[in-house]
């Protein structure tokens, strides 16, 4: 693989359920990313890495929780899904922080 | 607060020029960017600018004024590939990076 993959492509989930996104790149670069996407919204960050084995909070953490055990991976798990988490998530990478940013193809999230 | 003002919307002709606006009020500035993304895909890099003036990269350039608050994304020689959305996005001072909603490009043969 060359660049960001994510999976799932799509996803349709019952509220109240438990849903992990996962995020994997292979350009060793020290920092992820963890964006929603809403109509007329923009990008919005829900969490970020600056390197493996740290996290930090974005713009819109709320119901969201990330890990960073190495620096290839960074899920995001939805640990209880609510209507208002329906969304297309985009993961993103760069060398460092304030590197031009890599972006994942990205999961259509619909929470019914 | 933190904003980034785009035009929602902008229609050109192909084969014309269009200058997308962008203007910005963030706690400190650490370089703007530019994105290009097409209907149900992800973000790609376009420019990058931190110092005052005009990058040129092929059809596409981008100006910057800090002074101003001010930057924006010119096309040239518009083409009907290049109707997307244009991102604007800068690091403020905790080297966080601020995205605007983003303007849709509607080219017209």
């Amino acid at each position: 693989i060359a660049g960001i993959t994510q999976a799932p492509t799509s996803q349709i989930l019952a509220a109240g359920r438990r849903m992990t996104l996962r995020c994997t790149q292979d350009m060793r670069h020290n920092a992820m990313y963890w964006y929603r996407q809403d109509l007329g919204l923009g990008l919005r960050l829900i969490h970020y890495s600056n390197t493996a084995g740290t996290t930090g909070k974005g713009e819109v953490p709320d119901g969201y929780s990330v890990s960073r055990a190495n620096t290839d991976d960074f899920p995001l798990t939805l640990a209880s899904a609510v209507p208002s988490q329906t969304s297309v998530y985009f993961c993103a990478s760069s060398g460092t922080g304030t590197d031009t940013q890599y972006f994942g193809p990205g999961t259509r999230l619909t929470v019914l | 607060g933190q904003n980034i003002d785009q035009p929602t919307e902008m229609t050109a002709t192909e084969g014309a020029i269009v200058q997308i606006n962008c203007t910005y009020q963030t706690s400190g500035f650490n370089g703007l960017f530019w994105y290009q993304q097409h209907a149900g895909e992800a973000p790609t890099f376009l420019s990058y600018n931190v110092l005052d003036g005009l990058e040129e990269k092929g059809r596409f350039s981008s100006f910057l004024s800090r002074s101003k608050g001010y930057s924006y994304l010119l096309l040239k020689e518009l083409q009907m590939k290049d109707s997307a959305s244009y991102l604007c996005a800068v690091i403020d001072s905790n080297y966080q990076l601020i995205w605007g909603a983003g303007t849709k490009l509607i080219i017209k043969p």
